[in-house]
């Protein structure tokens, strides 16, 4: 198994440009999450999925927009990219059961200028 | 929602001391406590969870405890070494989808 995987590692944006980090699970974990990480602020979930086609909002989900197509994939896209939106940013995923705990990717480090 | 408080925000102690960081949170319906190590640049990983029908856990060197009536749990890092230099995080477990909530994590070094 590979996990999560998310792409690009890194990236470097224009203010205004839009884009999609993606992510990946091979585990046909039900739950499936995006975080960003910020110096100081631990992690800050953004939106997450029960399942596929089923998304909401997380605590800080302005500026991002999400779909859940199938149970593996979760992608994140930045619709206007503006430089508070510069991060580490988190897949993470979980089987629906209770009291199973979250994998996360490898994360992508975003820079917005 | 959710509130999740940390401390210390750092903490350095020698080599083979024990270290205890404690974290707070505000709803008394969440029933999942992981704690998660993170090394630089790395991604956050699962070191040892707890649920809320259990007071204590332990793992070879660490141990977590929960009190729910006060809403806080600990994790304890005994006989430290120095590749436990590392940020921890705590997490609260609530929600739908079982989403976490973090504390603002904890440096922890330990000193040769």
């Amino acid at each position: 198994n590979a996990g999560v995987t998310q792409t690009p590692k890194f990236q470097v944006l224009k203010t205004g440009q839009s884009m999609t980090l993606q992510c990946a699970q091979d585990m046909n974990h039900e739950y499936m999450s995006w975080y960003r990480q910020d110096p100081g602020m631990g992690l800050r979930l953004i939106h997450y999925s029960v399942g596929a086609g089923i998304t909401d909002q997380g605590e800080v989900p302005n500026g991002y927009n999400v779909s859940r197509s199938t149970t593996e994939d979760f992608p994140l896209r930045l619709l206007s990219a503006a430089p508070s939106q510069t991060s580490v940013y988190f897949c993470a995923s979980s089987y629906r059961r209770a009291n199973y705990g979250y994998t996360f990717g490898s994360g992508t480090r975003l820079t917005v200028v | 929602g959710e509130n999740v408080e940390q401390h210390p925000s750092t903490l350095s102690v020698q080599e083979g001391d024990s270290a205890v960081i404690k974290c707070t949170y505000s709803d008394s319906a969440s029933n999942y406590f992981p704690w998660y190590k993170q090394e630089l640049g790395k991604r956050p990983q699962l070191i040892i969870d707890i649920r809320s029908n259990v007071g204590e856990k332990k793992d070879q060197r660490i141990a977590v405890t929960l009190n729910k009536t006060a809403k806080h749990f600990s994790l304890h890092i005994t006989e430290t070494q120095p590749e436990d230099s590392a940020v921890y995080f705590c997490a609260v477990s609530s929600g739908s989808a079982r989403q976490l909530t973090f504390g603002s994590g904890t440096q922890l070094t330990v000193l040769p």
